[in-house]
């Protein structure tokens, strides 16, 4: 089974703190990605990787960069956390052999105060 | 860009009663792939079910099945015989076969309630 884990369920921080988000994933897989998930909006795509040291910006990238230093692990940074990144993050991988499909990690629920 | 439309925030239904989810997209292109993905209460999304735009035979996984009309843009999801589990947001979504990479645009979503 194809594994991808984020690094907090749940996160508070406040106004203006530095925010990382780190999703990791055991199958070796090239694409990664980071979305967001607002009610009314569905998920909205942040950002996503295909292979180590690359990025590509997705449709909402302000106020969010990315780092992905080893293929496994793909962090997203909040240079200055704001009110309005309240949200849930939800990382994703794409299926090596599959449909295209992308496989979730579980999400991590971040407040910012 | 490539849109795509729920325009049902909320559906119910009787516990083994039959639902539909609607989706509409918007695309020029002739080869791309759709899905439905499913994100139960506090727990991860997972997949439903997809669809390759060129076969046109609708997908059916179990219980599952989808009403792909290319011509309309339209790739329903129908939930045969519901049970309390299927309970979830249910999201639909595109990815393109033409462009290089496999993001998917999502749809806003429909929470859908299981009554039993």
């Amino acid at each position: 089974d194809v594994k991808v884990t984020q690094s907090s369920r749940y996160l508070v921080k406040r106004t203006g703190e530095k925010v990382f988000l780190e999703c990791v994933q055991d199958m070796d897989h090239e694409n990664m990605f980071w979305y967001r998930q607002d009610p009314g909006l569905g998920l909205r795509l942040i950002y996503f990787s295909y292979d180590v040291k690359m990025k590509e910006k997705g449709d909402i990238p302000e106020g969010y960069s990315v780092s992905r230093e080893k293929k496994e692990r793909f962090s997203l940074i909040l240079e200055s956390a704001s009110t309005n990144q309240t949200s849930m993050y939800l990382c994703a991988i794409r299926g090596r052999f599959s449909y295209n499909e992308q496989f979730f990690g579980p999400g991590t629920r971040l407040t910012v105060l | 860009a490539q849109t795509v439309t729920q325009s049902q925030p909320e559906m119910s239904v009787q516990e083994a009663e039959t639902v539909t989810l609607s989706c509409t997209y918007d695309t020029s292109e002739s080869d791309y792939y759709l899905f439905w993905y499913k994100q139960p209460p506090s727990r991860q999304m997972i997949l439903v079910i997809r669809q390759e735009a060129y076969k046109q035979q609708n997908a059916t996984e179990n219980r599952f099945s989808v009403n792909f009309q290319k011509a309309a843009k339209s790739f329903s999801l129908k939930i045969s015989d519901s049970q309390l589990g299927d309970a979830a947001m249910y999201f639909c979504a595109y990815r393109s076969g033409e462009t290089s990479g496999s993001r998917l645009t999502f749809g806003e979503g429909t929470q859908l309630t299981v009554n039993p």
